[in-house]
């Protein structure tokens, strides 16, 4: 079947840490890749995508890489800061469906 | 330009009790599809909307329902609630289906009790 593993949280960091969540899959085909982010009592929003392998999506400091060979499509941030203190949600579309496959989202905590 | 708009954004109900939940799309966006995210939890597909038909379902219960109406909105409905079904309910809208351009709304906080 589709689906997505992450990291469990809670991850909490200091201001300018390096962050990295941890994101596998598992699919058929040639699946999309996403990383959606939901700030408290919000909806989710788009933070990243990768539609092919090697690809690397990439959005506010945030960076992820699809690697086919390892299913993995670990995401990134140089330098974090408070206001990235949110969910982080990874997602996959396969590529003869329209429906996203979530993992189970990963809290991120930033300290100042 | 008005994202996805959701409606009501909190409601408890009693269990048994059934409910309508609705979203409005984006504007020039004609798919609908609703997501189910429990507490802690991500969001699990409830089924997709385009032309006022069910085009793809989750694994969901035929307690589940929906429409959608020639101005693209949608409603969600659920019948003889169980606790179980306490969850934020999400709307997502894009254009013919296409993932990349997909928004979510902000969800509707629904507690059974």
């Amino acid at each position: 079947g589709n689906s997505v593993t992450q990291m469990e949280g809670p991850v909490t960091l200091s201001e300018e840490a390096f962050l990295t969540i941890n994101c596998t899959y598992t699919a058929t085909g040639y699946p999309s890749l996403f990383w959606y982010v939901q700030y408290p009592g919000e909806g989710l929003q788009l933070l990243l995508k990768a539609t092919k392998a090697d690809d690397k999506g990439s959005n506010k400091g945030f960076e992820a890489t699809y690697r086919k060979e390892t299913t993995s499509f670990h995401l990134e941030k140089g330098s974090v800061q408070v206001s990235d203190s949110a969910v982080y949600f990874c997602a996959l579309v396969r590529d003869t469906g329209n429906q996203f496959y979530f993992g189970t989202g990963t809290s991120l905590t930033v300290i100042p | 330009d008005a994202g996805v708009t959701q409606s009501p954004t909190h409601l408890i109900k009693t269990r048994g009790q059934q409910v309508t939940l609705r979203c409005s799309p984006k504007s020039g966006h004609d798919t609908v599809s609703w997501y189910q995210q429990a507490l802690g939890q991500g969001p699990q597909f409830i089924f997709q909307y385009y032309e006022e038909e069910e085009r793809q379902r989750g694994n969901f219960p035929d307690r589940f329902s929906g429409h959608q109406f020639p101005n693209y909105s949608s409603e969600l409905n659920v019948n003889a609630l169980l606790l179980g079904d306490s969850a934020l309910y999400l709307c997502a809208s894009s254009l013919g289906g296409r993932l990349n351009g997909y928004t979510f709304g902000s969800g509707t906080r629904l507690t059974v009790v």
